[in-house]
C-alpha cells in the first residue's frame, strides 16, 4: 500500500536557520506530492505541491522537489522565522480513484528567537 | 470566503450517546472526506465521498457513519461513541484530480468519557 515516512520531530531551530524536513514515500502508480502545515489549534493548510517528477513546489519561502529516483520530497526553507513554528505533514495522492490522501505522521517545528 | 466549516469545535460526551459532527463546504467541491488525527499516528481517513449519495469506507470506518444528501454537506455520525473515539476530527473537501489538494476545516476535538 501507499505510505509516507517523515523524519521524527520535534525539530528546534533558531530564527534564520536553514530548515530541512525529510520525506520519503512508497506508492503504487504515480503520485502527486504535497506538504501541509498545521498551526496550533487550526486545521491543515496546503503549503505546496508537485504533480510529476522533477517538479518543484514553492510557497512562502518553502520549497520541495519531487525526486522520483529517490522517492523523496524533502521540505526546505533557507531562513525560518518564529511564525513558521507548526506541524508539517508530507502527503501523497495517487491519481484516479477516490482522491485518497495518505499522510505522514507529521513533524513539529519549533523556531526560537 | 472559501472554506470548510465544522461544528462543534469542541465536544465532550458520554459513552453510547449518539452524536453528529457537521461539515459544510461552499466551494462546490465534488470530493469530501473525514479524517481523525491521533498523536503518533498522523491523519487517518474514516470515510470519503465522491459525490452526492456516493460514499465509501476509508482506513478506520468502524463506529462511524456518514451521509451525503447534498453536495455541500457531509456529516459524521457516531451512533454509540466509545472512549477510543476520543480524537481530533477533520473534514476536508477537494475539486478532485491530482492537481488539487484538500481544503480542511478547523477541526472538532471530541472527548468521550
Amino acid at each position: 500500500g501507499d505510505s509516507v515516512t517523515q523524519m521524527e520531530g520535534p525539530v528546534t531551530l533558531s530564527e534564520e536557520a536553514f530548515l530541512t524536513i525529510n520525506c520519503t514515500y512508497t506508492a503504487t502508480g504515480y503520485p502527486s506530492l504535497f506538504w501541509y502545515v498545521q498551526y496550533p489549534g487550526e486545521g491543515l493548510q496546503l503549503l505546496l505541491k508537485a504533480t510529476k517528477a522533477d517538479d518543484k513546489g514553492s510557497n512562502k519561502g518553502f520549497e520541495a522537489t519531487y525526486r522520483k529516483e529517490t522517492t523523496s520530497f524533502h521540505l526546505e526553507k533557507g531562513s525560518v522565522q518564529v511564525s513558521d513554528s507548526a506541524v508539517y505533514f508530507c502527503a501523497l495522492m495517487v491519481s484516479g480513484g477516490y482522491q485518497k490522501v495518505t499522510f505522514g505522521t507529521g513533524t513539529k517545528l519549533q523556531v526560537i528567537p | 470566503e472559501a472554506q470548510v466549516t465544522q461544528n462543534p469545535r469542541y465536544l465532550i460526551t458520554v459513552t453510547g450517546k449518539k452524536l453528529t459532527v457537521t461539515c459544510s463546504q461552499n466551494m462546490n467541491h465534488e470530493y469530501m472526506s473525514w479524517y481523525r488525527q491521533d498523536p503518533g499516528l498522523g491523519l487517518r481517513q474514516i470515510y470519503y465521498s465522491m459525490n452526492v449519495e456516493v460514499t465509501d469506507k476509508g482506513d478506520v470506518p468502524e463506529g462511524y457513519k456518514v451521509s451525503r444528501k447534498e453536495k455541500r454537506n457531509f456529516p459524521l455520525i457516531l451512533e454509540s461513541p466509545s472512549p477510543n473515539q476520543t480524537s481530533l476530527y477533520f473534514c476536508a473537501s477537494s475539486f478532485g484530480g491530482s492537481n488539487y489538494g484538500y481544503t480542511f476545516g478547523s477541526g472538532t476535538r471530541l472527548t468521550v468519557v
